[in-house]
């Protein structure tokens, strides 16, 4: 069985530039996570999904950030524009629902300089 | 909002010997529970999980962990390490209240050979 699926795995951009990270979660998972995982800490959730709809957005900096899931499948969450502190690895997660176990995808690890 | 405490940033230990890493958490409700490893370069993968019945589970590798709701707490424990234990573990809790997964800090386990 395929695990989740992140790209890129590295991303280096400049301050004010936007960036993109994609997530195919494993086939059949209706739930879908977004987290952000600073160094030394633990992953802090972002954004969930249920199918195509964001059950739970409260964390995440609607300013700056936007995510989707399209056909409740494939998700693409975006920076724009970056700033230096958005640094850190951003990892997706999907479940069967939401009380089940998450699958980690490998993260995608941005550098704003 | 929930909170997940581990009680040690990092552990050094030898081959062989055993290893208990502390978790509290903060909510009194329903809750399910985790413990995520991460092993030098790899993405967080599930070591075991409480959802209900005994309070003591086994997980991959021969590590376990006992709930003990009394104490709010989620202990993990491996009689004998490996220097291939060495990794980041991380324990997480979801409440019924709001299927939100929160994580704690993480431990970071050293194993000398």
């Amino acid at each position: 069985e395929a695990g989740v699926v992140q790209s890129p795995r590295y991303k280096i951009i400049e301050k004010k530039q936007p960036v993109a990270f994609w997530c195919n979660p494993i086939s059949g998972h209706n739930t879908l996570y977004w987290y952000l995982q600073n160094l030394g800490q633990g992953p802090e959730l972002l954004i969930r999904y249920e199918n195509e709809e964001a059950v739970d957005d409260s964390q995440l900096p609607k300013d700056r950030f936007s995510a989707e899931r399209l056909k409740g499948v494939d998700s693409t969450l975006k920076i724009q524009p970056a700033e230096l502190g958005d640094s850190a690895v951003y990892l997706c997660a999907s479940s069967l629902t939401s009380v089940n176990e998450q699958f980690f995808g490998p993260g995608t690890r941005l550098t704003v300089l | 909002a929930q909170s997940v405490s581990q009680h040690n940033h990092h552990v050094i230990l030898s081959e062989a010997a055993s290893l208990e890493l502390g978790c509290n958490y903060s909510y009194g409700g329903t809750v399910n529970l985790f413990w995520y490893v991460q092993y030098p370069g790899q993405h967080l993968q599930l070591l075991l999980k409480y959802f209900s019945g005994d309070p003591l589970v086994k997980g991959i590798k021969g590590f376990e962990a006992e709930f003990i709701k009394s104490k709010f707490s989620f202990n993990l424990r491996k009689p004998s390490v490996q220097w291939s234990d060495t990794a980041e573990y991380f324990c997480a809790v979801i409440s019924a209240n709001d299927y939100k997964l929160s994580f704690g800090a993480g431990t970071t386990v050293t194993v000398r050979a």
